[in-house]
C-alpha cells in the first residue's frame, strides 16, 4: 500500500514559484507512475503532470511552460515547481500514483492547499 | 469548461439506483480506458473504477462502470447516505496529450 504526503509552503506571493514535495512510502519509485493533480476551491480536478522513472515526464500542455516535476530517489520524494503563479493557481495540490499511466490514480496524498496572495 | 461532460448533480433516495454519465469524444473516451473517483467532502479523491468497469480491491460491487462509444457511466445501486460525494470521471486524451476529467457530479442521497 503506497502512502503519499504533500508538504511545502502554503502561502505564495503572485509571480513567485509554488514548490511542493511528495514523500512516499510502501512502494518503489520504479513501480509506479507519479502524478500531480490540483483542485481549485469549489472546483474540479486538473491534471498537472506525470513522472515515470526511467521514462519521459508528461505535462499538461496548459501548464507546461511553468511546470517542472522531478524526483529524489534517495529520499523517496517527488517534487513540483510551478512558476509565475497568480491567484488562479490557488488550489489543493495532490500527489497521486498508479501502476499504469493515464487516468489511473490508485493512491492519493491528503493534499496541500496552496494560496497565492500578496 | 471541462473536456468531459458530467451532470452537475444527481439525487435519489436511499436504497435506490443512480446513474452518472460522462460524455467525451473519440480522442478521449472513445479510444482510452475510463476511471472514476469518489470525493467525500474535505478529502482526497478515492479510486473507484478503472479500465471502464473494474473495481479496485475493497470497492463494493454496488459500484459499477461501463463504456459505450464516447460515453461512460457509473452506476451505484443500493444507495446509502455515505455515498453522498462528488464523483469524477477521467481518461487520457490523445489529441491534448493530457489526462482530462469531467467537471464532477454531486450525488445527494435524499
Amino acid at each position: 500500500q503506497v502512502q503519499l504526503q504533500e508538504s511545502g509552503p502554503r502561502l505564495v506571493k503572485p509571480s513567485e514559484t509554488v514548490s511542493l514535495t511528495c514523500t512516499f512510502s510502501g512502494g518503489s519509485i520504479n513501480d509506479y507512475y507519479w502524478n500531480w493533480i490540483r483542485q481549485p476551491p469549489g472546483k474540479g480536478l486538473e491534471w498537472i503532470g506525470c513522472f515515470f522513472y526511467g521514462g519521459s515526464i508528461d505535462y499538461n500542455p496548459s501548464l507546461k511552460s511553468r511546470v517542472t516535476i522531478s524526483e529524489d530517489t534517495s529520499k523517496n520524494q517527488l517534487s513540483l515547481k510551478l512558476s509565475s503563479v497568480t491567484a488562479a493557481d490557488t488550489a489543493v495540490y495532490f500527489c497521486a500514483s498508479g501502476e499504469y499511466g493515464g487516468a489511473h490514480f490508485q493512491y492519493w496524498g491528503q493534499g496541500a492547499l496552496v494560496t497565492v496572495s500578496s | 469548461q471541462s473536456v468531459l461532460t458530467q451532470p452537475p448533480s444527481v439525487s435519489a433516495a436511499p436504497g435506490q439506483t443512480v446513474t452518472i454519465s460522462c460524455s467525451g469524444t473519440n480522442s478521449n473516451i472513445g479510444s482510452n480506458y475510463v476511471s472514476w473517483y469518489q470525493q467525500l467532502p474535505g478529502t482526497a479523491p478515492k479510486f473507484l473504477i478503472y479500465d471502464n468497469n473494474k473495481r479496485p480491491s475493497g470497492i463494493p460491487d454496488r459500484f459499477s462502470g461501463s463504456k459505450s462509444g464516447t460515453s461512460a457511466t457509473l452506476d451505484i445501486t443500493g444507495l446509502q447516505t455515505g455515498d453522498e460525494a462528488d464523483y469524477y470521471c477521467g481518461t487520457w486524451d490523445r489529441s491534448l496529450s493530457a489526462v482530462v476529467f469531467g467537471g464532477g457530479t454531486r450525488l445527494s442521497v435524499l
